[in-house]
């Protein structure tokens, strides 16, 4: 267990519609980031926060957004989902940028 | 631009055999290193990591990784494989430069243990 928590683990929703996902980061780490793993794009950068700020933007849709809330943990929002938004959405955290990163068990979103 | 290359995409090594699986990179200056392991529906995991000093790094489960500078290569090693040791493994770097630099991770190679 990495004490990354990520809710929900499945979500299952129509195209056009919004979805939020959670992370609460590990206890103490002040970065968080988001991850999309899909088959034919593997593991790409979504976004990066430190204490609360935007740090970076890798390939993240305008659709996309993300924040931070001052407890630390990060919601990823997406909205208007297309069928190719389906994939593993990870969240991990790390004490220091520098340091490794520490992954949640991910969500697992299915646009129908 | 940082990039991985881990070019196998699966390993097939039998139980007790040592196992490599091999990872090079291209980064500005001088680079963060580290191994993840992906077990089925599950997040990755962090094994190892390389950023001075010794250019052996040991990790979990007993894996080890090799810095080569010249060879900019960053092998897994295990000395006897294990069934358990099963899974999608990731290459992973960044560079060192300030400012932040992006984690950026290979395609993954799948690694098959036989009993």
């Amino acid at each position: 267990d990495s004490g990354v928590t990520q809710t929900p683990k499945h979500l299952i929703t129509a195209t056009g519609q919004r979805v939020t996902l959670r992370c609460s980061p590990r206890s103490g780490d002040l970065s968080v980031y988001w991850y999309q793993q899909s088959l034919d794009q593997g593991l790409q950068f979504l976004i990066q926060y430190y204490n609360g700020e935007e740090r970076a933007k890798g390939n993240i849709l305008e659709r996309f957004s993300a924040q931070q809330f001052p407890d630390l943990h990060s919601e990823l929002n997406l909205s208007s989902l297309e069928l190719g938004d389906s994939a593993l959405y990870f969240c991990a955290s790390s004490t220091e940028i520098v340091d490794e990163q520490y992954f949640g068990p991910g969500t697992r979103l299915t646009v129908t | 631009a940082q990039s991985v290359a881990q070019p196998e995409d699966q390993v097939n090594v039998a139980e007790g055999n040592p196992l490599t699986v091999k990872c090079t990179y291209s980064v500005s200056g001088n680079p963060y290193l580290f191994w993840y392991v992906q077990y089925p529906n599950r997040g990755l995991q962090f094994l190892l990591k390389y950023i001075t000093g010794d250019n052996l790094v040991k990790g979990s489960y007993g894996f080890e990784a090799e810095f080569n500078k010249s060879q900019t290569s960053f092998h897994l090693k295990k000395p006897s494989a294990l069934v358990s040791d099963s899974a999608l493994y990731f290459c992973a770097v960044r560079g060192m430069n300030t400012g932040f630099q992006k984690l950026v991770f290979g395609t993954g190679t799948r690694l098959l243990v036989s009993p």
